[in-house]
């Protein structure tokens, strides 16, 4: 069956930090992966999504980036971490074409 | 407007009662519906897919209304466990899902 990883679970960090979250698939194949995000009491934006290795489309302009190095991992960036990118950050995969989304267990940022 | 709107309640509901809600959405050629749930604090998880024909898994009941663009999730025998936000996705194509902002719902003892 396919899990999703991934982590940190909690993290917090200060303005002007970077940042690094990483997200694993295993038991598919070339899935479709996301990041969302969701701040505290609001519903789940969509940041990036990808169709494959190394293709990225990114949904909301930011100081985030997305990279897809390998085929079921799925990495979200920042060079420096504003207050505003504080939220749940939720990584979710799923197969290709009209499929539901399965997600991780997300992380917790907190940009002090 | 919105893609997909949801009333945010709360539903606040005794135990054993019955509790219902809606999802509008506003593209017409969206082609897959689904419901998730998601606990406070938590990841939201799949509860069901909606199909055009109504579907229903154990107390749950889901359905489609294409002609008026909503879909709609119905609690029988509400249980405290069945506290949480509900969330519909309206997916249009292989990649453009859309989330509601998600309906509370409060089960009292």
């Amino acid at each position: 069956s396919q899990t999703i990883h991934q982590w940190p679970a909690t993290l917090v960090q200060p303005v002007g930090s970077p940042l690094s979250l990483e997200c694993t698939v295993e038991g598919t194949s070339n899935p479709n992966l996301y990041w969302y995000r969701q701040a505290a009491g609001r519903g789940l934006q969509l940041l990036f999504y990808s169709v494959g290795i190394g293709q990225i489309s990114s949904e909301v302009p930011q100081n985030l980036s997305a990279s897809r190095p390998q085929d079921r991992q799925f990495i979200l960036s920042s060079k420096k971490l504003l207050l505003s990118d504080s939220g749940f950050y939720l990584c979710a995969w799923s197969l290709q074409g009209r499929s539901p989304l399965h997600f991780g267990n997300g992380t917790r940022l907190t940009v002090t | 407007r919105k893609e997909v709107e949801q009333d945010p309640g709360p539903f606040n509901v005794p135990e054993g009662a019955t509790v219902a809600f809606n999802c509008t959405y506003s593209n017409s050629a969206s082609q897959s519906f689904f419901w998730y749930r998601q606990d406070c604090r938590k990841e939201p998880k799949l509860l069901m897919s909606v199909y055009s024909s109504g579907n229903e898994d154990g107390r749950f009941t889901a359905q489609l209304n294409r002609a008026s663009q909503y879909i709609s999730l119905l609690i029988r025998d509400s249980k405290l466990s069945d506290s949480a936000t509900y969330l519909c996705v309206v997916i249009l194509n292989d990649y453009k899902l859309s989330f509601g902002a998600g309906t509370t719902v409060t089960v009292r003892a």
